[in-house]
């Protein structure tokens, strides 16, 4: 099936610092997701990008399906945004485990004030 | 419903006993999923249902655990003779076809 790594796996900023996540997928997707873990465990969708780029807020995502990664950015960051932020993604090629999302093994990001 | 739920949000039992979890899904969705979150890990795929039929069970761990769908809606997730292994947030999510993945809040499961 495919493989899905985050880095970096630990993050400290300062409040107001940008920062960038990076996911390598290991094969063609149809779906990449990226996730905001809050401290109660709760899984908060941010964006569904299989390509392209997108932008909510302080926060952006762009894929480049075709080098098989995806980027997270996270812009003049807050305390709020601690957590730990997940890359999935559902594999493109038929035959394989396409319906199921392979989650990264996360990223924790710690802002301080 | 707006979201998925999941029930009861929080589960004490002690070694031995059965649970049985439950999910409601987004209104409408077809596809279902469970998925387990041990302390500090990733997420672990479970089981998929299309429907009420579960196309793929294998990232059940062991023949104590089991789950159905009915009515296309809501799922229980049963483990029987829970071990302290089993200590972990269990996770549902559902999709329409096969797209964007919605979760619930999970059901903390703790066995003494």
């Amino acid at each position: 099936g495919i493989q899905v790594e985050q880095s970096p796996p630990d993050l400290i900023l300062q409040e107001g610092a940008n920062s960038t996540l990076r996911c390598n997928f290991s094969d063609s997707v149809n779906n990449l997701q990226w996730f905001h873990q809050n401290p109660w465990g709760q899984l908060i969708n941010l964006f569904y990008i299989p390509s392209g780029t997108k932008q909510n807020g302080r926060l952006s995502a762009t894929t480049v399906a075709t080098e098989r990664y995806s980027l997270l950015y996270i812009s003049s960051s807050q305390t709020t945004d601690s957590g730990v932020y997940f890359c999935a993604a559902l594999g493109g090629n038929s035959g394989g485990s396409n319906y199921k999302l392979t989650f990264g093994k996360g990223t924790l990001l710690t802002v301080n004030p | 419903g707006a979201g998925v739920s999941q029930s009861p949000s929080n589960k004490v039992t002690e070694k031995g006993k059965d649970v049985e979890l439950r999910c409601d899904p987004i209104s409408g969705h077809t596809a279902l999923y469970w998925y387990r979150q041990r302390l500090g890990q990733g997420l672990e795929f479970l089981i998929y249902f299309q429907g009420n039929s579960a196309p793929d069970k294998s990232g059940l761990p062991s023949d104590r655990f089991s789950a159905e769908r009915t009515g296309e809606s809501v799922s229980t997730l049963t483990i029987q003779r829970t071990q302290q292994e089993d200590s972990a947030v269990y996770l549902c999510a559902s999709t329409l076809r096969l797209n964007e993945q919605f979760f619930g809040p999970g059901t903390r499961l703790t066995v003494l």
